[in-house]
């Protein structure tokens, strides 16, 4: 069964490094997003990427992050200087898009500390 | 805006009990709704999820939630507790527009006492 893989599974970073977390998607999947869960809290959406853009991004989406879908397989959530709040697990997720499917199938995460 | 309340962040259980997971929302148009499950150290699964069809899902593990309008409620349901069930379970509601978005609740976790 096709699934959504995350590298790396946990990332420790310091303070103000720039980190990158690779996400591939279900091959035929057009949507992609990225959540996070800090430790504690409930899953929260950030981004949505559709046609090689950004389709829709929460507050939390500040300039710190970017996302890339830079071959076509790939889907990175880059976060330029990363801060102490910034740990947590991170969720891609993919979606068909109707009538295909409603369902969003996500991956294992990857959970980053900042240090 | 969408939200997601699900009532009590712990809830526990003693196997063969039944399990009542619940869940109420928040939409301005006819919502889709999920439940996904996660167990420790793990990703987001779905169990179930609700788009317009039955009112009554049937999911994965022997789950069921019930959409009822009237009270905007989703409450998860099984009718027999098992070990393997503890984890943490998250509802989720989507207005199914065009990016389709999911907004989660705070989660609950069920333990399920021996």
């Amino acid at each position: 069964e096709p699934e959504v893989t995350q590298t790396p599974s946990h990332q420790v970073t310091q303070m103000g490094q720039e980190v990158i977390l690779r996400c591939v998607p279900i091959s035929n999947h057009l949507y992609f997003y990225w959540y996070r869960q800090i430790l504690g809290q409930k899953v929260e959406f950030l981004v949505s990427f559709y046609n090689n853009e950004i389709s829709e991004k929460s507050e939390i989406f500040d300039d710190q992050f970017s996302v890339e879908r830079p071959d076509g397989s790939n889907f990175t959530l880059k976060i330029r200087s990363t801060k102490l709040e910034d740990s947590a697990m991170y969720f891609c997720a993919s979606f068909a898009s109707k009538p295909f499917s409603d369902t969003q199938y996500f991956g294992p995460g990857t959970r980053l500390t900042v240090l | 805006a969408q939200s997601v309340t699900q009532l009590g962040s712990h809830v526990s259980v003693s196997e063969g009990a039944l399990v009542l997971l619940r869940c109420n929302y928040s939409s301005s148009v006819p919502p889709y709704l999920f439940w996904y499950v996660q167990y420790p150290n793990q990703g987001l699964q779905l169990l179930l999820k609700y788009t317009s069809a039955a009112t009554l899902v049937k999911g994965i593990n022997g789950f069921e939630a019930e959409f009822k309008k009237s009270e905007t409620s989703f409450h998860l349901t099984k009718p027999s507790a098992h070990m393997s069930d503890a984890a943490e379970y998250f509802c989720a509601v989507s207005d199914g527009g065009s990016n389709y978005k999911l907004t989660f609740g705070k989660g609950t976790l069920l333990t399920v006492n021996p």
